[in-house]
């Protein structure tokens, strides 16, 4: 059984960087996508991109992908992410996800963690 | 960007009801598309993919239908653990979540 959590800062000052890791168990990072998804308090779902275990290749939202990068660490089985210049609209519970091989749904996901951008 | 519409917003039911839950994609997605529950808290959990395919444990109450642009979701006799939020999932370009149907208990 695929296990994943994430962990990073909870507080980013605005216009600085926010960076979070997911550490994957139960299975290799390599041959699956995996994927960042957002969900600010009280609102709905948005995907911020995924990126591919093997090669490292991403795609991201285009709504933020001058802002989103997506990185691998095979040997620690884990993959990060980098929101660059947050503001207070980028608040939100960070999860992150594995897509499945059968389809690009995403069947395990991490517990989550809040990300609050203030001063 | 394929966008996804869900609806109703909320959607008030009783124990045992059968419920619909709709979701209309702004370009055809063929049967990409992908059912989640959510309960406060917790993180989302995948219920139906490729639009009926049941996942591993989910009760058999729950199916899903459509194809192109229109979907449904349907729990034919609701049961205390379903009062939660659904959300509807494209995968046919990228990902896009629709904004979510929350069910409460009337």
């Amino acid at each position: 059984q695929v296990q994943l959590q994430e962990s990073g800062p909870g507080l980013v000052i605005p216009s600085e960087t926010l960076s979070l890791t997911c550490t994957v168990s139960g299975g290799s990072i390599s041959g699956s996508y995996w994927s960042w998804i957002r969900q600010p308090a009280g609102k709905g779902l948005e995907w911020l991109g995924r990126i591919f275990g093997t090669t490292g290749t991403a795609n991201y939202n285009p709504s933020l992908k001058s802002r989103v990068t997506m990185s691998i660490d095979m040997s620690k089985n884990q993959f990060s992410l980098k929101v660059t210049s947050v503001t207070a609209a980028d608040t939100a519970v960070y999860y992150c996800a594995k897509n499945a091989p059968s389809g690009w749904y995403l069947d395990y996901w991490g517990q989550g963690t809040l990300v609050t951008v203030s001063s | 960007d394929i966008q996804m519409t869900q609806s109703p917003s909320t959607l008030s039911a009783s124990v045992g009801d059968r419920v619909t839950i709709t979701c209309r994609a702004s370009q055809s997605i063929y049967t990409w598309l992908a059912w989640y529950q959510q309960k406060p808290g917790r993180a989302p959990k995948v219920l139906i993919y490729e639009t009926s395919t049941l996942k591993t444990g989910v009760p058999s109450r729950f199916s899903g239908s459509g194809s192109g642009t229109e979907f449904a979701l349907t729990i034919s006799s609701l049961q205390p653990d379903d009062f939660a939020t659904y959300y509807c999932q494209q995968y046919n370009s990228y990902l896009t979540f629709g904004q979510g149907t929350k069910l409460e208990i009337k």
